[in-house]
């Protein structure tokens, strides 16, 4: 049981550059979460996902988009990166809206 | 909107000693409310949560009290030891997703 899993665990991208942050989790549960984590700063949520086939935006949604591919594994798109996306970014999943487990987070920079 | 805050961003403790962190939220239909741990190079990891019709809750070494009337919630740890040394977020539950406020550094000295 790995509980839930992050790849890649650091990436350096240029501006303008895209990539896709991948998250995965083996507990069946069912909602997901991408939040990213900048210095001094609490978890801000980017998207959720309550159930399988839906997505919402959070707190801090522009510049990415994200795709619940199945129960499992719920990734994160940055279309086209630019510096204020350098952060670390962590996966998350609940059973309901309660405790979350996360991941150990991918660490990126766009230079 | 709303959010959850924490009144000290450092903390310093002596091993051995009790620790108190504490944190300010202002949604007062929050429901739910949850501790998390998270060191260094980690994701956050949960220690404890309460719910809203409780004001107490004690788990192994750590309690949480929750005092809805001035919207004050706390984490305390009993007998502090070096592993304890983290940054601790507190997270209140609204809108069916959780805020988190922004952290207390604890460090355990020796």
């Amino acid at each position: 049981n790995a509980g839930v899993t992050q790849t890649p665990k650091f990436q350096v991208l240029k501006t303008g550059q895209s990539m896709t942050l991948q998250c995965a989790q083996d507990m069946n549960h069912n909602s997901m979460y991408w939040y990213r984590q900048d210095p001094g700063m609490g978890l801000r949520l980017i998207y959720y996902s309550a159930s399988e086939g839906t997505t919402d935006k959070g707190e801090v949604p522009n510049g990415y988009n994200v795709s619940r591919l199945n129960k499992r594994e719920f990734s994160l798109r940055l279309e086209s990166a630019a510096p204020s996306q350098t952060s670390v970014y962590f996966c998350a999943s609940s059973i309901a809206t309660y405790e979350q487990y996360f991941g150990p987070g991918t660490r990126l920079t766009v230079t | 909107g709303e959010s959850v805050g924490l009144h000290l961003p450092t903390l310093s403790v002596q091993e051995g000693d009790n620790s108190i962190i504490n944190c300010a939220y202002s949604n007062s239909a929050s429901d739910y409310f949850i501790w998390y741990k998270q060191e260094s190079g980690k994701g956050p990891q949960f220690i404890i949560d309460i719910r809203s019709n409780m004001d107490k809750r004690q788990g192994q070494r750590v309690t949480v009290l929750l005092n809805k009337t001035v919207k004050h919630l706390s984490l305390q740890i009993a007998a502090t030891q070096p592993g304890d040394s983290a940054v601790y977020f507190c997270a209140e539950r609204g809108d069916y997703k959780l805020s988190f406020g922004a952290g207390t550094t604890v460090t355990v000295r020796a």
